[in-house]
C-alpha cells in the first residue's frame, strides 16, 4: 500500500512565524504536490515537484515556498505565517511512470490555524 | 483550460438507498484520466477510482459503481444499497495529458446517509 505520511495532523502558529510542514512517501514516487482545502473553494496546488530538487509553482503560490532535497520528502515552508493562511494543507505523490502514472495518493493532512 | 463540475452541493439519503453522484468534465485533450476520491470526516482523500478516456466500459466495485459517458462529458459514481460509513465528501478530479502530473478537482459533494 501506498504511504503518504504528514508531520503534524494539527498545528496552532503565530503570525509571522516561518511554519514548516513535511511530507514523507514511502512509495518511490516521482512526483510530489502540495495543496489547501478551504471551505467553498475546494482543492487548490500550491506547488509540485516532479523530480529532487525541481518545483513548479500551482495555482496559488503566493506566500509558500517549497524544497525537495530527497525523492521521498516534500517540505512546504510559510515563511512569515499569516491568518489567511489557515487552512488544511494536503501532501499527495504519484508515481510519475508505469500504468497508473498519475495516480495521486494522499496525506491524512495538516490543519493548520494561524493566530 | 480543465475543470470539472459537482453540481450537487450535498445529498442526503436514507441507509439502502441507491445514490448517484454526478461529474461533468471539460477538456480539449483526448487522452485525458477522470478519478472518483473519498474524504471522509478524517480528513484524508483516499483514491477510489481511475479510468481512462480510451476506456468506457463501466466498472464495478462492490457497492460502487461508475458510468463513464465520453458523449455528455460525464464520469458518473453510484452507491448502491448506501451505509451510514459512505458519509463523506466525493470529489470528481480531471488529468489530462497536456498537464499530466496535475489534477483539476470538482468542489465535492458531501454525501449524508442516514441511518
Amino acid at each position: 500500500d501506498v504511504k503518504v505520511t504528514q508531520s503534524s495532523r494539527y498545528l496552532v502558529k503565530r503570525t509571522g512565524e516561518k511554519v514548516f510542514l513535511e511530507c514523507v512517501q514511502d512509495m518511490d514516487h516521482e512526483n510530489m504536490f502540495w495543496y489547501r482545502q478551504d471551505p467553498g473553494l475546494g482543492l487548490r496546488l500550491i506547488y509540485f515537484s516532479y523530480d529532487v530538487k525541481m518545483k513548479e509553482k500551482g495555482d496559488i503560490p503566493e506566500g509558500y515556498s517549497v524544497s525537495r532535497e530527497k525523492k521521498e520528502r516534500f517540505s512546504l515552508i510559510l515563511e512569515s505565517a499569516s491568518t489567511n493562511q489557515t487552512s488544511m494543507y494536503l501532501c499527495a505523490s504519484s508515481p510519475g511512470q508505469g500504468r497508473y502514472q498519475e495516480t495521486q495518493y494522499f496525506g491524512p493532512g495538516t490543519r493548520l490555524l494561524v493566530l | 483550460a480543465q475543470k470539472v463540475t459537482q453540481a450537487q452541493t450535498e445529498i442526503s439519503v436514507v441507509e439502502k438507498e441507491d445514490v448517484t453522484l454526478d461529474c461533468v468534465y471539460e477538456t480539449r485533450d483526448t487522452t485525458y484520466y477522470l478519478f472518483w476520491y473519498k474524504q471522509p470526516p478524517s480528513g484524508e482523500l483516499v483514491f477510489l477510482i481511475r479510468r481512462n478516456s480510451f476506456d468506457e466500459q463501466n466498472e464495478i466495485s462492490g457497492r460502487y459503481s461508475w458510468n463513464f459517458q465520453k458523449s455528455t462529458s460525464s464520469f458518473n459514481f453510484t452507491i448502491t444499497a448506501s451505509q451510514v460509513v459512505d458519509s463523506a465528501v466525493y470529489f470528481c478530479a480531471l488529468s489530462a495529458t497536456g498537464s499530466a502530473r496535475q489534477l483539476t478537482f470538482g468542489s465535492g459533494t458531501q454525501l449524508t446517509v442516514l441511518p
